[in-house]
C-alpha cells in the first residue's frame, strides 16, 4: 500500500526558512521510474508545481521559485523534504507531495503522479 | 495565469455527459501527454486519466479522456453527484522543463 505523508509547521512568519518533508511508504525512493514531487494549491486556486527528485537523484524546481526552493532526500527515512527560504503571506497554501511515475519509450515521456499525501496547510503570517 | 486553460465551471444534470476542455500548446500538450486530476472538495487531488486516455484501476469508465493537437478533454457520461469536484489538467512543458497545470474547472451537478 503506496503513501504519503506531509509534515511541517502549521505557521511561520515572513522571511523566515520553510521545511517540510514528505514520508513516505510502500516504495523506496529508489525506485526505476519513480520520484517525489512537491506542489501547492493556495486557497480557492489552482495546483503549482515547486519542485521534484527522480530516484537517479536528479532534481528540478520551477524557473519561479528556484532561488528559494531546495528538495533533498534521505532513501533510509524514506523522507523527501523540502526547504523554502524567505517565505512570504503570498506563499500560504496547502503543500502536497506525490508520488511521480515517469519513464520514456520510443513514442513518448511518460509523466504523472499516481498517489498523493493528504496536504498541509501552511499560513505565513507575522 | 495558469499555463493550461480550462473553462472555470461547468456543470450538468444527473446522467448527463459534460466535457471540460484543456488548451496548451506545443512545448507542453502538442508534444507531451496529458494527465487529468479530480480534487473532491476538502481532498488531495487524485490521478483520474494518464498518458491522455488511460484510467487507473478503480476509476470507472464513465471518465474518458482524449487529445488532438494542442487541446484535450476529459469526458464524465453518467453524471453522478459524487462527480461534483475540480478538475485539473496537467502536461510536462519543455519551456518549464517542468510540468504545468490548468486553472481547474468547478463541475457541479445541479
Amino acid at each position: 500500500q503506496v503513501t504519503l505523508k506531509e509534515s511541517g509547521p502549521a505557521l511561520v512568519k515572513p522571511t523566515e526558512t520553510l521545511t517540510l518533508t514528505c514520508t513516505v511508504s510502500g516504495f523506496s525512493l529508489s525506485d526505476i521510474r519513480m520520484g517525489v514531487t512537491w506542489i501547492r494549491q493556495p486557497p480557492g486556486k489552482a495546483l503549482e508545481w515547486l519542485a521534484h527528485t527522480f530516484s537517479t537523484d536528479e532534481k528540478s524546481y520551477s524557473p519561479s521559485l528556484k532561488n528559494r526552493l531546495s528538495v533533498s532526500k534521505d532513501a533510509s527515512k524514506s523522507q523527501v523534504v523540502l526547504t523554502m527560504t524567505n517565505v512570504d503571506p503570498v506563499d500560504t497554501a496547502t503543500y502536497y507531495c506525490a508520488r511521480i511515475i515517469h519513464f520514456s519509450d520510443s513514442s513518448a515521456y511518460y509523466h504523472y503522479y499516481d498517489y498523493w499525501g493528504q496536504g498541509t496547510l501552511v499560513a505565513v503570517s507575522s | 495565469q495558469s499555463v493550461l486553460t480550462q473553462p472555470p465551471s461547468a456543470s450538468g444534470t444527473p446522467g448527463q455527459r459534460v466535457t471540460i476542455s484543456c488548451s496548451g500548446s506545443s512545448s507542453n500538450i502538442g508534444s507531451y501527454l496529458l494527465n487529468w486530476y479530480q480534487q473532491l472538495p476538502g481532498a488531495a487531488p487524485k490521478l483520474l486519466i494518464y498518458s491522455n486516455i488511460q484510467r487507473p484501476a478503480g476509476v470507472p469508465d464513465r471518465f474518458s479522456g482524449s487529445k488532438s493537437g494542442t487541446s484535450g478533454s476529459l469526458a464524465i457520461s453518467g453524471l453522478q453527484s459524487e462527480d461534483e469536484a475540480d478538475y485539473f489538467c496537467a502536461a510536462w512543458d519543455d519551456s518549464l522543463n517542468g510540468p504545468v497545470f490548468g486553472g481547474g474547472t468547478k463541475l457541479t451537478v445541479l
